[in-house]
């Protein structure tokens, strides 16, 4: 089955700054990879996605990339302000189906300072 | 347009007890996953569900089981609890893809805290 790294554990930079994650995943016939934002007790929340079709997807000040080859994709996060505080999740489908078995980074705990 | 709702919220049962939790999905969509999520770690893949069946299935034991209604929503039940079932059990809904084994986009309910004592 899929297996997905996720680095780093944790996170902190000061306002303003940028923040970046990486995911490295096992499963080349993988073609779908979301990221999802969960704050204390809430659901987890997608926040960006890319197909597999696209090497970069922007959103305002959100960004991912994905190196197929390498297998690893990255979400960047610039100008970052308290409210970006959070836990971060990246995803990728197991057993090459596209969207369906999602199988989760350990996530990443980003800390924002005023 | 109505989000993934879950019910209850929380839960507290002993060990070895049964427990129902409920999920409707978002409107328009047909396909229900669960994922149980322990204290900090990511959501693990329990099960999914897609016209009334279930679809794909992750490393769980047969004491977690589930069900489809022909109006979309979904349950999941855990029988013969144990301490380590203590988690927040996510639902998750999403449209699948005709001709394909596959869905779009999952969007994630609230929750449901379940506590094993």
């Amino acid at each position: 089955g899929e297996n997905v790294e996720q680095h780093p554990s944790t996170l902190s930079v000061q306002e303003g700054d940028s923040a970046v994650i990486k995911c490295t995943y096992s499963d080349s016939a993988s073609n779908y990879f979301p990221w999802y934002k969960q704050e204390l007790g809430k659901r987890p929340q997608l926040i960006i996605d890319i197909r597999s079709n696209v090497g970069e997807k922007k959103d305002q000040r959100i960004a991912v990339t994905l190196n197929k080859t390498a297998k690893h994709f990255s979400l960047h996060i610039t100008e970052t302000q308290p409210e970006d505080s959070a836990v971060y999740f990246c995803a990728a489908p197991a057993g090459g189906t596209s969207y369906g078995k999602l199988t989760f980074g350990q996530g990443t705990i980003l800390t924002v300072h005023p | 347009d109505a989000g993934v709702t879950q019910s209850p919220t929380h839960l507290i049962k002993t060990r070895g007890q049964q427990v129902t939790l409920r999920c409707s999905p978002k409107s328009g969509h047909d396909t229900v996953s669960w994922y149980q999520q322990a204290l900090g770690q990511g959501p693990q893949f329990i099960f999914q569900y897609y016209e009334e069946e279930e679809r794909q299935r992750g490393n769980f034991p047969d004491r977690f089981s589930g069900h489809q209604f022909p109006n979309y929503s979904s349950e999941l039940n855990v029988n013969a609890l144990l301490l380590g079932d203590s988690a927040l059990y996510l639902c998750a809904s999403s449209l699948a893809l005709a001709g394909t084994s596959s869905t779009d986009t999952q969007y994630f309910g609230p929750g449901t805290r379940l506590t094993v004592l």
